[in-house]
């Protein structure tokens, strides 16, 4: 089976502009997580799609939001950039509910640099 | 409200040394854990997943262990190679659902 796809691998944007990244799961996988890492805050929780339905949100701006489609393919945006927002945003899989019991599977990721 | 720690941020060991990576975690009700490896800009690889009923899990040379008493997991790697080098992260379910807490991670650095 394939593995996660992500695209863009690379994004540079500047101030202002906003931003859509793209993630496919793995084939037959219904739920698909959105993680922010940066050196200093590591690894932090974005939000949480399972049957085109927002599942689980983490603590941040409005700003930031997604959506699932049919094929579970998932999109997250991100308006009005900020510097700070400049990190690998990963995208990860799992197959059935998530979370309690499910294995996530990562995706290669997408490095966006705001100047 | 769970949260994650692995200390230290940093290891080096010389090749062929068996380590031990430390994972600590706040909430005892947890529902599983588990451990990824990070090449440096890469995502993040799935190593090993512990469901709260289990003591460990192993896969060639890792073992991975789970205490939920003491609020600990250990990742265990025998004969350590080069090719360990990596950061290892340990995470786990906040609740039901997709959310992972995870730790700070380790960056281990294996000298030839």
């Amino acid at each position: 089976k394939a593995g996660v796809t992500q695209t863009p691998r690379y994004l540079i944007k500047t101030r202002g502009q906003q931003v859509t990244l793209s993630c496919s799961p793995i084939s037959g996988h219904r739920s698909v997580s959105w993680y922010q890492q940066t050196p200093g805050q590591g690894l932090q929780f974005l939000f949480e799609y399972f049957s085109e339905t927002q599942r689980n949100k983490g603590n941040f701006p409005g700003r930031f939001s997604g959506r699932q489609f049919s094929n579970s393919r998932s999109e997250m945006n991100v308006s009005t950039l900020e510097l700070g927002d400049s990190a690998l945003y990963l995208c990860a899989s799992s197959p059935l509910a998530g979370g309690t019991t499910d294995t996530q599977y990562f995706g290669p990721g997408t490095r966006l640099t705001v100047l | 409200k769970q949260e994650v720690t692995q200390i230290p941020a940093a290891l080096s060991v010389p090749e062929g040394e068996n380590l031990v990576l430390n994972c600590s975690f706040t909430d005892s009700a947890i529902y599983n854990l588990q451990w990824f490896r990070q090449d440096p800009g890469k995502g993040l690889t799935s190593l090993l997943l512990i469901q709260s009923s289990q003591r460990e899990q192993t896969s060639g040379r890792l073992n991975a262990s789970l205490d939920k008493s003491s609020g600990r997991s250990t990742l265990y790697i025998a004969a350590s190679q080069p090719g360990d080098s990596a950061t290892y992260l340990c995470a786990s379910p906040a609740g039901q659902g997709g959310k992972l807490i995870f730790g700070q991670g380790t960056e281990l650095s294996v000298k030839p």
